[in-house]
């Protein structure tokens, strides 16, 4: 069952934050996020395990709530190459299959 | 050090041909993943490929099948070929699996079915 995410889009200036949600109606293993800009392919940003692993690039922060099913990614003080559409995969054991949320296309203005 | 390589880049085919799509993962990854995206419906899963064996599976009919190679290398068959077919098809890798850093995708294979 695909994860839901939330907005889905969003438009900033330069410099402003933005939160990403993505929430699963199944108990989650783990939540992953990617970034995928126009005519590219998706670039791994982060794992966050249940349990409260995570692993991934430093300058992305997100949070994994267990009991509510939800990962949240938070984007501080954005800047134009944050620009992409955003997607958060989750699974449910693992080894399960990997499932893939509709996405959030995100735009930063100057 | 050299990423996922996809081949071909772009394709055409007809309604009903066949086509095969190849993917040369990281050297060391032995996990191989491919996904269909569409506009309308995202990334879908497809099925996932460890050690020559098919792991997991997505909910696309029969005539999508793979396979992967002693060398990790893997391919994709769809058969009978529909308009709807029409797609990237991405190829992702990983170590063991997504969970240890992510998966690496392909620059994908860009299908068009006429």
């Amino acid at each position: 069952q695909q994860p839901v995410q939330s907005p889905q889009a969003v438009i900033l200036r330069e410099g402003e934050d933005a939160v990403i949600n993505c929430s699963s109606s199944k108990a989650l293993y783990s939540v992953h996020w990617y970034r995928q800009k126009h005519g590219e392919a998706p670039v791994f940003l982060m794992i966050l395990l249940k349990g409260g692993e995570q692993k991934g690039h430093e300058k992305i922060s997100a949070s994994f709530n267990e009991k509510k099913q939800q990962s949240s990614l938070y984007l501080t003080a954005s800047q134009l190459s944050y620009s992409g559409t955003y997607f958060c995969g989750t699974e449910w054991g693992y080894g399960q299959n990997f499932v893939f949320g509709p996405g959030t296309r995100l735009s930063v203005l100057p | 050090k050299a990423g996922v390589t996809q081949t071909p880049r772009y394709l055409i085919k007809t309604r009903g041909q066949q086509v095969t799509l190849s993917c040369s993962p990281i050297s060391g990854h032995r996990s191989v993943s491919w996904y269909q995206q569409t506009p309308g419906q995202g990334l879908q899963f497809l099925f996932e490929y460890f050690s020559e064996t098919q792991r997991n599976k997505g909910n696309f009919p029969g005539r999508f099948s793979g396979r992967q190679f002693s060398n990790s290398r893997s391919e994709m068959n769809v058969s009978t070929l529909e308009l709807g077919d029409s797609a990237l098809y991405l190829c992702a890798s990983s170590l063991e699996s997504e969970i240890d850093y992510g998966y690496t995708f392909g620059s994908g294979t860009r299908l068009t079915v006429v």
